[in-house]
């Protein structure tokens, strides 16, 4: 089955700087890699996702890279507020076709975002 | 968050009693999925459900059942709680690709 890695697990930036979390999977078959972001207490929530079709998608401070052939993805937040303090999963997954978008989720990166 | 909850939010119950959390979603999405979280883990899939009375194993199967007797609702069973079993555990819900997430219930197992 897939393995989804993500590193590091824990992240501390000053506010305004950038944060990087990366993740690799395993099975070649994967195509769709969503992003979650968890507040302490609260639901996970997606923030941005992407499919194999393309390597790269931003909406706001938020972007997602995509490598193929690496078999890696990686989320970079900018402009770094205390707001985006919280945890952020990675997943991987076959998409629909593959039993209704089963994800494998990574470990999970707390970000702290210091004043 | 796609109008799914949890019931209940919060358990506590003792080990080897059956214990039963529900998902319930108005959104008339095929899929559901139970998942528990532990510290260091991350979400693991428990079971998930393709369609009534249509359910399949996941990662972590091994002491849950799970029923789906109608679209919106999604039965997770522990038939003898044990203390691995405490966590949190949440239920999401599929609407083509992007899974949403009821709010949780936090078990513990004593």
């Amino acid at each position: 089955g897939e393995n989804v890695e993500q590193h590091p697990s824990t992240l501390s930036v000053q506010e305004g700087d950038s944060a990087v979390i990366k993740c690799t999977y395993s099975d070649s078959a994967s195509n769709y890699f969503p992003w979650y972001k968890q507040e302490l207490g609260k639901r996970p929530q997606l923030i941005i996702d992407i499919r194999s079709n393309v390597g790269e998608k931003k909406d706001q401070r938020i972007a997602v890279t995509l490598n193929k052939t690496a078999k890696h993805f990686s989320l970079h937040i900018t402009e770094t507020q205390p707001e985006d303090s919280a945890v952020y999963f990675c997943a991987a997954s076959r998409g629909v076709t593959g039993g209704g978008n089963k994800l494998t989720f990574g470990t999970g990166t707390q970000l702290k975002v210091e004043l | 968050d796609a109008g799914i909850t949890q019931s209940p939010r919060h358990k506590v119950t003792e080990t080897g009693t059956p214990v039963t959390l529900r998902c319930h979603q108005t959104e008339n999405h095929r899929y559901m999925y139970w998942y528990r979280q532990d510290p260091g883990h991350g979400l693991r899939l428990i079971h998930y459900s393709y369609g009534v009375k249509d359910t399949d194993k996941g990662e972590v199967s091994d002491g849950y059942s799970v029923s789906r007797s109608k679209t919106e609702d999604f039965l997770l069973t522990l038939e003898s709680a044990t203390s691995s079993q405490t966590s949190v555990y949440f239920c999401a819900s599929v609407d083509y690709y992007t899974q949403y997430f009821g709010p949780g219930t936090r078990l513990t197992v004593l």
